[in-house]
């Protein structure tokens, strides 16, 4: 119950298309979905994060949606670049608890 | 403003041997942890400091895996022995305060990857 579910497992994309990683999860006391962002050799940073009480959160290119009901969410990377080739974690939180990662998407995005 | 420190950045050990870690958080960060991240996984919390005390080591293997935080600030992960299933990414993170009191940011080193023959 305490896992997080992500696929694809990896995804290949040309320059300018909308790469889409969904992410599903079963405790229904996660309340905080962090995306998080990991290029070769670094640390995962912070990308985006949504709380379950709106449906979809834009910062930029990217886009949070969430399906409270369906216990799923999923990122969207709008006009994706080369640039955003990388690694992408999602998380899930509940209070008083520690964070839960999926498994990770490893997106290549070719120019 | 400086990021998580780690060192060293690789390190290729012998099974049965021993090895350490030091991380150094971002200045004023009360929490920190440490995270094992094996190739095509996501990173799976060891154990979680508030300040200088632990707070959760529930998936720390104690048999072989130490670590500590002395004055709140620097921390060390040791595995004595090691066996060839930790060989992995091992990161350093830290935040204002623990997440389950506030969802303050989590900001990652860029880990050491722990090679074990």
């Amino acid at each position: 119950q305490q896992q997080v579910k992500q696929s694809p497992q990896s995804l290949i994309v040309q320059k300018g298309g909308i790469p889409i990683i969904n992410c599903a999860y079963e405790n229904t006391a996660f309340d905080y979905f962090p995306w998080y962002q990991q290029f070769p050799g670094k640390g995962p940073a912070l990308l985006i994060a949504i709380r379950p009480d709106v449906s979809e959160k834009k910062e930029g290119r990217f886009t949070i949606s969430f399906n409270k009901s369906a216990k799923q969410f999923s990122l969207h990377i709008m006009d994706s670049q080369p640039g955003d080739s990388a690694t992408y974690f999602c998380a899930a939180l509940a209070y008083g608890q520690n964070f839960v990662f999926g498994p990770g998407t490893r997106l290549s995005v070719l120019p | 403003e400086a990021g998580v420190a780690q060192s060293p950045r690789y390190k290729i050990i012998e099974k049965r041997q021993s090895v350490a870690f030091w991380c150094n958080p971002i200045s004023g960060h009360a929490t920190l942890y440490w995270y094992q991240q094996i190739l095509g996984q996501g990173p799976k919390l060891l154990i979680q400091f508030q300040n200088n005390g632990v707070v959760d080591d529930s998936q720390l293997p104690k048999d072989r895996f130490s670590a500590e935080r002395l004055k709140g600030v620097d921390s060390t992960l040791k595995i004595q022995p090691a066996k060839l299933e930790d060989s992995a990414v091992y990161l350093c993170a830290s935040s204002l305060s623990s997440p389950g009191l506030a969802r303050n940011e989590q900001f990652f080193g860029p880990g050491t990857r722990l090679t074990v023959l």
